[in-house]
């Protein structure tokens, strides 16, 4: 079955600290894709980071970088130095190559709240 | 060049009414998918059309959802006689091209927060 899990429903952390949000996955396909998107109290979904499975290299943009731990199917976003405007939700999810390759599969959420 | 469009952004329907939710794409954008938000939950795949043409319902309940995307306009997902359970948030994302690889190629609209009272 393909499933994402996020075991921090929430997460309190000083302002410029560091965090790391946890996401595992389950896939028994050979080819996929996972996603970090950002999602404030106002709603929109944004798009922060992205691994294929077959990248050889930890994504990074900016602040934001994912550890990515193959073999143990993990795919942790790392936020360094943590800002106020980072609250709010955050989800992993996974576009495996079957299925036509275009579902994304959502883990449930962790709630970041960034304490000044 | 404008992203995603979704209206309205906020809805409110009594239960047993009709809910219509549109979705225009990003320009030159064919594909089009609906995700459904429940509320404390991460997004669920519901449907993925291209232009006239329903091509994964999978992720659509049976009865009272449906979706079009004609050839000219938006994208409408259309849920008759709402109840309660239909509440949620609903994302429309597009896509300019069927085999997506990498990253960014699937753009998410702000979504319509559906109350039905």
């Amino acid at each position: 079955a393909q499933k994402i899990t996020q075991t921090q429903p929430g997460m309190f952390v000083q302002e410029k600290e560091a965090v790391t949000l946890d996401c595992t996955y389950d896939t028994s396909d050979p080819s996929y894709g996972l996603f970090w998107y950002k999602q404030p109290s106002s709603g929109e979904m944004i798009f922060l980071i992205y691994q294929g499975s077959y990248d050889q290299q930890n994504a990074t943009e900016g602040r934001y970088s994912l550890n990515f731990q193959k073999a143990r199917k993990s795919a942790n976003l790392v936020i360094s130095a943590s800002q106020l405007g980072d609250s709010a939700m955050y989800f992993c999810a996974m576009r495996p190559s079957g299925g036509g390759n275009y579902q994304l599969i959502w883990g449930a959420g962790t709630k970041l709240i960034i304490k000044p | 060049n404008a992203g995603v469009m979704q209206n309205p952004r906020h809805l409110v329907r009594r239960r047993g009414q009709e809910a219509r939710l549109r979705c225009s794409p990003m320009k030159g954008h064919s594909h089009v998918y609906w995700y459904r938000q429940l509320p404390e939950e991460g997004l669920k795949f519901m449907v993925y059309l291209q232009k006239e043409n329903i091509i994964d319902e999978s992720g659509m309940p049976k009865e009272r959802f449906s979706a079009e995307f004609p050839k000219e306009g938006p994208s409408i997902l259309r849920i008759q006689q709402v109840v309660r359970g239909d509440s949620a948030a609903y994302f429309c994302a597009s896509s300019p091209i069927l085999k997506l690889t990498g990253a960014g190629e699937q753009y998410f609209g702000p979504g319509t927060r559906l109350t039905v009272t």
